[in-house]
């Protein structure tokens, strides 16, 4: 069935460091692909999306590219800051379903100044 | 802000009472999806409705429901509540249904003692 694979945590990181955060995924057919982003007593806020195979998710500095050939969906940001510091969640909605949503475990992400 | 309200923020109950968590989708947004997360667990889909009509079940138990009413706001209902109920509620709403992104609330955090 339909599954989303994320990288465990957590992740500790220098301000300014180079991030990336593994995703791949088993889906039928070619799903959308998320990026969620949950702020330490938050809710879960969307940060990024791909609706096709190529397609690059962007937003305030983070990228992911849809890849069809590896299954995969990487997150990615070039310099981190400490505001980053959040546990971030790979998801895809379930394949002949209404949409309900698959989330990976979660990583958490720290980054220290 | 996710444009998606849900009351109570915290609930504090004990075991086998009967409690009911509010949610109010986004403006214009038809679907409705409860999830459910704990630190064992992860982030579980529970229920979607979509205009009044319940359209996907996950893993959602029998003590467990929920309904959409006309003005589109949801509740969902846990009752003979156990220890292991304790959990984040979240509400997230879409425009429809399938590959759209879906807007999170700020959650319930559910405590049973």
């Amino acid at each position: 069935g339909d599954s989303v694979t994320q990288m465990e945590g957590p992740v500790t990181l220098s301000e300014e460091a180079f991030l990336t955060i593994n995703c791949t995924y088993t889906a039928t057919g070619y799903p959308s692909l998320f990026w969620y982003v949950q702020y330490p007593g938050e809710g879960l806020q969307l940060l990024l999306k791909a609706t096709k195979a190529d397609d690059k998710g962007s937003n305030k500095g983070f990228e992911a590219t849809y890849r069809k050939e590896t299954t995969s969906f990487h997150l990615e940001k070039g310099s981190v800051q400490v505001s980053d510091s959040a546990v971030y969640f790979c998801a895809l909605p379930l394949g002949g379903s209404q949409g309900n949503l698959i989330f990976g475990k979660g990583t958490k992400l720290s980054v220290k100044p | 802000d996710s444009g998606v309200t849900q009351t109570p923020k915290h609930l504090i109950t004990a075991t086998g009472q009967r409690v009911t968590l509010r949610c109010s989708p986004r403006s214009g947004d038809l679907s409705v999806y409860w999830y459910q997360q704990s630190l064992d667990q992860g982030l579980q889909f529970l229920i979607q409705y979509y205009n009044g009509e319940e359209r996907a079940k996950g893993n959602i138990l029998e003590r467990f429901s929920a309904q959409q009413f006309p003005d589109l706001h949801s509740e969902l209902n846990l009752s003979s509540l156990e220890l292991g109920d304790s959990a984040l509620y979240f509400c997230a709403s879409s425009v429809g249904i399938g590959n759209y992104e879906q807007y999170f609330g700020p959650g319930t955090r559910l405590t049973v003692t």
